[in-house]
Parts: structure tokens; C-alpha cells; sequence
């Protein structure tokens, strides 16, 4: 069984562009959450998506937004690009989005920004 | 504030020695704790769940316990591997599907 998948595995932008950033989670699985992985900061939290509905947003500007799609794949937009921006984006998915699952992690995007 | 943390963020062991790596959280209302490992530019692997309920779980040279009511889980490694090498994450859900980590300690296993 294919793990969460996650793409593009590197990236560099300039600061103003955007970016958008894609997960596939485990197949069958419906909950996808995102992280923002900093050496200063650690992991933090972004935002969860179950069946197409933001359940749950973390502390970061309205620059950061997510969507998922009906076959439960997720993708995370970043604008207007900030040199603070620059970081390891993870993905988690998890079975049902109940939070006795547990979650399970693709190894990141790594964005630079430049 | 739901706050995890894990002391110390980075220790040496020589390798055949058992390793135990502790997390503290300020908040006992958890609904599980999951503890993970990460390498160098990889992203996290799980290595235990343990329900609120539960007090410890098992896997191979892995044992995890959980103490709510002190706000405190231990990861033990037992006989340490030069492959055990990596950072190890504390988790704790607080429900809504919404993980918060500790700063993880970073182990380097010593031939």
C-alpha cells in the first residue's frame, strides 16, 4: 500500500510569487492535515481537510490555504511569498479524521525561498 | 497553552545502550500521544500510538509509556543500533485532528 505521497519534493521561489503544493494521503484514507516544519519554530500545525471542508486552521496569515478534492488528495497555496515562508511542508493523512487515528506522514516539500 | 516539550534536544549514546527519551505536556486532556522518527530530510515515520487510556505500547526494542495525570510519556530504545540514529517527535492530540509536537531530541548512536 502506497504511503502519503507528496509533490514536488524541493522548490525555490522568489519572494511575491506563490506556490501551490500537493498531497495524495494513503488510499482510502479522508483526513489530510498540513504542517509547517522551521528549525526555530518546530512543527506547527496549518489546517485539516476532511471531505472537502476545512475542519480545523491553525495560527498562519490567510496567505495560506488549502483545498481538497473528492478523491480526498489535498493541495496547500502559499502567496505572495515571504524569505519567513522558507520550510519543510509535511502532509498527514489519517483513516477517518477521528482523532483516536493515528496520522501518518509523506516526506515534505522543501521550500526555499530566495 | 498546550505546550510539549522534549529534553534534552540533542544526546550522544554508545551503541548496545538502552536509550530513554522523555516528553512533558502541559495539558492531561489528551486523546492520544504519538511518537515518531525523523531523518535528515525526511519526513515523519510513526513509530507508536498510545491511547489515552493506555499506559505503555510495545514494538520490537520500542516501548512507549504514558502518564496523564503527570503530564509525562518515555520512549525507550533498547539496545541501541548506530540505525537508530535520527530526531525523535513527541505528539499529542488534543482532539480535532490537530497534532501538537515537541522540538524533538535529536539521538546519534555511537559505534
Amino acid at each position: 500500500k502506497a504511503g502519503v505521497t507528496q509533490t514536488p519534493r524541493y522548490l525555490i521561489k522568489t519572494r511575491g510569487q506563490q506556490v501551490t503544493l500537493s498531497c495524495s494521503p494513503i488510499s482510502g484514507h479522508r483526513s489530510v492535515s498540513w504542517y509547517q516544519q522551521t528549525p526555530g519554530q518546530g512543527l506547527q500545525f496549518l489546517f485539516e481537510y476532511f471531505s472537502e471542508t476545512q475542519r480545523n486552521k491553525g495560527n498562519f496569515p490567510g496567505r495560506f490555504s488549502g483545498r481538497q478534492f473528492s478523491n480526498s488528495r489535498s493541495e496547500m497555496n502559499v502567496s505572495t511569498l515571504e524569505l519567513g515562508d522558507s520550510a519543510l511542508y509535511l502532509c498527514a493523512s489519517s483513516l477517518t479524521g477521528d482523532s483516536n487515528q493515528p496520522q501518518h506522514f509523506g516526506d515534505g516539500t522543501r521550500l526555499s525561498i530566495l | 497553552k498546550q505546550e510539549v516539550t522534549q529534553i534534552p534536544a540533542a544526546l550522544s549514546v554508545p551503541e548496545g545502550e538502552n536509550l530513554v527519551l522523555n516528553c512533558s505536556f502541559t495539558d492531561s486532556a489528551i486523546y492520544n500521544l504519538q511518537w515518531f522518527r525523523q531523518d535528515p530530510g525526511k519526513g515523519l515515520t510513526s513509530l507508536l500510538l498510545i491511547q489515552s487510556s493506555q499506559r505503555e505500547q510495545t514494538s520490537g526494542r520500542l516501548n512507549a509509556s504514558l502518564d496523564k495525570s503527570s503530564g509525562r510519556s518515555t520512549l525507550y530504545i533498547a539496545a541501541s543500533q548506530p540505525g537508530d540514529s535520527a530526531t525523535y517527535l513527541c505528539a499529542v492530540n488534543y482532539g480535532n485532528n490537530r497534532l501538537a509536537f515537541g522540538k524533538g531530541n535529536q539521538v546519534v548512536v555511537i559505534p
